[in-house]
């Protein structure tokens, strides 16, 4: 059984580029979030997907946006890259449906995205 | 709205010592609660999760928490730690009926350093 995967690891751009994350989830899992973890802060909520479609967003603006796709993969696009947004980005998945899980994510081991 | 406040960022221990990593947190509605673990340059690996019943949850590692619904509270604990234990940890609270699904609220974490 594999686990969640991320590509790249570590990523450096340049202020107002856009970038794309990648996730694989989990055999099986159908659910994927996405999480934004700056340095020294716990995780932030950015989005969950469900069956490709969203279905619950955090606080984060428009110009972060994502997609699932049929095998459950799922990417990550920020727009307009702001210094701000350097941080580790954490892919997140489970097996279930719209509500909460009883079971907790898999998550993989991020992407670092360096914005200078 | 929820949060989580890990009250100590850094708890150092000796080798074989108890430590108690403590969590409180906040919610006008009932919720599920997890530890996270996280070692460097890795994602989050779930150590232990209460969702409803005994307030005793024991988890992996030998690590147990408390759910204490009255003074809001979800502290992790081990009897006898290892120098292996030294990592990020994270408490997270997620609403049971959610509309916004998906979403953890994570404290920012307590870095446990187990020295020998």
């Amino acid at each position: 059984e594999t686990g969640v995967t991320q590509s790249p690891t570590h990523l450096i751009k340049t202020r107002g580029q856009q970038v794309t994350l990648r996730c694989s989830s989990q055999s099986g899992h159908n659910t994927v979030s996405w999480y934004q973890q700056a340095l020294g802060q716990g995780p932030q909520f950015i989005f969950q997907y469900y069956r490709e479609e969203e279905n619950g967003r955090g606080n984060f603006p428009p110009r972060f946006s994502g997609l699932q796709f049929p095998n459950y993969s799922s990417e990550l696009n920020v727009n307009a890259l702001e210094l701000d947004d350097s941080a580790l980005y954490l892919c997140a998945s489970r097996l279930g449906g719209q509500g909460q899980s009883l079971y907790g994510y898999t998550f993989g081991s991020g992407t670092r995205l360096t914005v200078v | 709205a929820q949060s989580v406040t890990q009250l100590d960022s850094q708890v150092p221990v000796f080798e074989e010592a108890p430590v108690e990593l403590r969590c409180n947190y906040s919610s006008s509605v009932s919720v599920y609660l997890f530890w996270y673990v996280q070692y460097p340059n890795q994602g989050l690996q779930l150590l232990l999760k209460y969702l409803s019943g005994s307030t005793l949850v024991k988890g992996i590692n030998g690590f147990e928490a408390e759910f204490n619904k009255s003074q809001t509270s979800f502290h992790l604990r081990k009897p006898s730690v290892h120098i292996s234990d030294t990592a990020e940890y994270f408490c997270a609270v997620s609403e049971t009926f959610n509309t916004n699904a998906g979403k953890s609220t994570f404290g920012d974490g307590t870095t446990l350093t187990v020295k020998p």
